[in-house]
């Protein structure tokens, strides 16, 4: 079945530690996205990929950091810069990179980070 | 910049009510809509979009949103709700031009009684 998985689904980081989340689609999607939730505050954009080898800041990147090597995979890795970590992470991937329209964003199944 | 409001934190309805939430946005041109639902420690899934077209789009799970341009509004609406739409429903916005970004709104929480 073709999907997005995220491992782990819990994941616990101490101080000072960098952590990274995984993120892996077998939909064959040119674009990637990965999401913060706080509970009240719905869902904040941290970085994008519209293609392999490049990737752009969200809103809130800071603390953050992606790669995109291969078209399948898109880590986040939650830094020590990233005072505020404890969160619902989100990744999401869509059909084309956008253009004219608007491409539907389809989403695995989360990481809780939770800090130590 | 796009913005969605979504009123409602949380919503109570009776088994085999009718529901509605709403969800207004500020975009400054056509806007494509979503609304996707989310069960505790889930991740998302959509229910329906609008992107042109008939204003009135049907889903999944028997959801149904009606697009009003004058109102700037993509409320959602389930005439008989059952237990297992308990879970929390968020309104997203994106743009046309841009790099792929919604703006999702707030998220309203359905409780559904017996």
């Amino acid at each position: 079945d073709g999907g997005i998985t995220q491992s782990p689904k819990y994941l616990f980081r101490k101080e000072g530690q960098n952590v990274t989340l995984s993120c892996e689609q077998n939909l064959n999607h040119d674009a990637m996205y990965w999401y913060r939730q706080d509970p009240g505050q719905g869902l904040r954009l941290i970085y994008y990929s519209q293609i392999v080898n490049d990737f752009q800041k969200g809103d809130i990147a800071e603390g953050y950091s992606v790669s995109r090597e291969k078209k399948e995979s898109f880590p986040l890795t939650v830094t020590s810069a990233q005072k505020n970590p404890t969160a619902f992470y989100l990744c999401a991937s869509s059909i084309t990179p956008p253009g004219i329209f608007q491409e539907t964003q389809y989403f695995g199944p989360g990481t809780r980070l939770l800090v130590l | 910049a796009q913005s969605v409001t979504q009123p409602d934190i949380h919503i109570t309805v009776s088994e085999g009510a009718s529901l509605e939430l709403r969800c207004n946005y500020s975009y400054g041109a056509t806007p494509y809509l979503f609304w996707y639902v989310q069960s505790p420690g889930q991740g998302l899934q959509l229910l329906l979009k609008y992107f042109s077209g008939d204003t009135l789009v049907q889903g999944i799970k028997g959801f149904e949103a009606e697009f009003k341009r004058s109102q700037s509004s993509f409320n959602l609406r389930k005439p008989s709700v059952h237990w297992s739409d308990a879970a929390e429903y968020f309104c997203a916005v994106g743009v046309t031009g841009t790099a792929s970004k919604l703006t999702f709104g707030t998220g309203t929480r359905l409780q559904v009684t017996l």
